[in-house]
């Protein structure tokens, strides 16, 4: 079972500002089966990346991803105060079960 | 456009079964690429996946509740229905269900609001 380790557990930043999550896999992962997906307090995940580094329907530009072998990051440019939010990464390569990493809780200041 | 939606018991007792519905719209679970999802998430805690089901009625299950869980599905109706036998305190939690692209790239694109289910006596 591939294990997703994300940090920092909590990032608290300003409006404005750019946040860098990172999400790094126990063995190597396709680029292909990386995704990323935002979830707002009381409310279900939403899909923001898969692949990797593209963009889901409706997904502003701030939004970008990166990343290969076992290093992937979620980077989240001019900040805006909806972005409130926890972030999980998720790896959906070779054979179930498709883990989750444990998810950056992202604070604006 | 893609909905799917949970249903299934608030409240379950220790060691029942329970059984959860998710039911969808927008595409057919008999085309190929089309999956069904099911992921857990206990009161603060992380997402968990828990099992799938494909269009060719291909299923997986996480290793960890392999002998509890049943996935299963009702293409006519539209459903895919989990079952989790032997409830535990330790399985209170919202469930999710969300469609699955399994293609070039792989993901859950769309997910239903969950159903939480408390696990008490």
């Amino acid at each position: 079972e591939i294990v997703l380790t994300q940090s920092p557990g909590t990032l608290s930043l300003s409006p404005g500002e750019r946040a860098t999550l990172s999400c790094r896999a126990s063995q190597s992962v396709s680029s292909d089966y990386l995704a990323w997906y935002q979830q707002k307090p009381g409310q279900a995940p939403r899909l923001l990346i898969y692949g990797a580094s593209s963009r889901a329907t409706g997904i502003p530009d701030r939004f970008s991803g990166s990343g290969s072998g076992t290093d992937f990051t979620l980077t989240i440019s001019r900040l805006e105060p909806e972005d409130l939010a926890v972030y999980y990464c998720q790896q959906s390569g070779g054979s179930p079960p498709y883990t989750f990493g444990q998810g950056t809780k992202l604070e604006i200041k | 456009q893609v909905t799917l939606t949970e249903s299934g018991p608030a409240l379950v007792k220790p060691t029942q079964t329970l059984t959860l519905t998710c039911t969808f719209s927008g595409f057919s679970l008999s085309t190929r690429g089309m999956c069904v999802s099911w992921i857990r998430q206990p009161p603060g805690k992380a997402l968990e996946w828990l099992a799938r089901i494909d269009w060719d009625n291909s299923r997986y299950y996480t290793t960890s509740l392999k002998t509890r869980l049943t996935i299963s599905k009702d293409t006519s109706k539209n459903q895919v229905v989990l079952t989790m036998t032997d409830m535990d305190p330790v399985d209170t939690a919202t469930y999710y269900c969300a469609r699955f692209f399994w293609g070039s790239y792989r993901y859950n694109d769309y997910w239903g609001q969950g159903a939480v289910v408390t696990v008490s006596s």
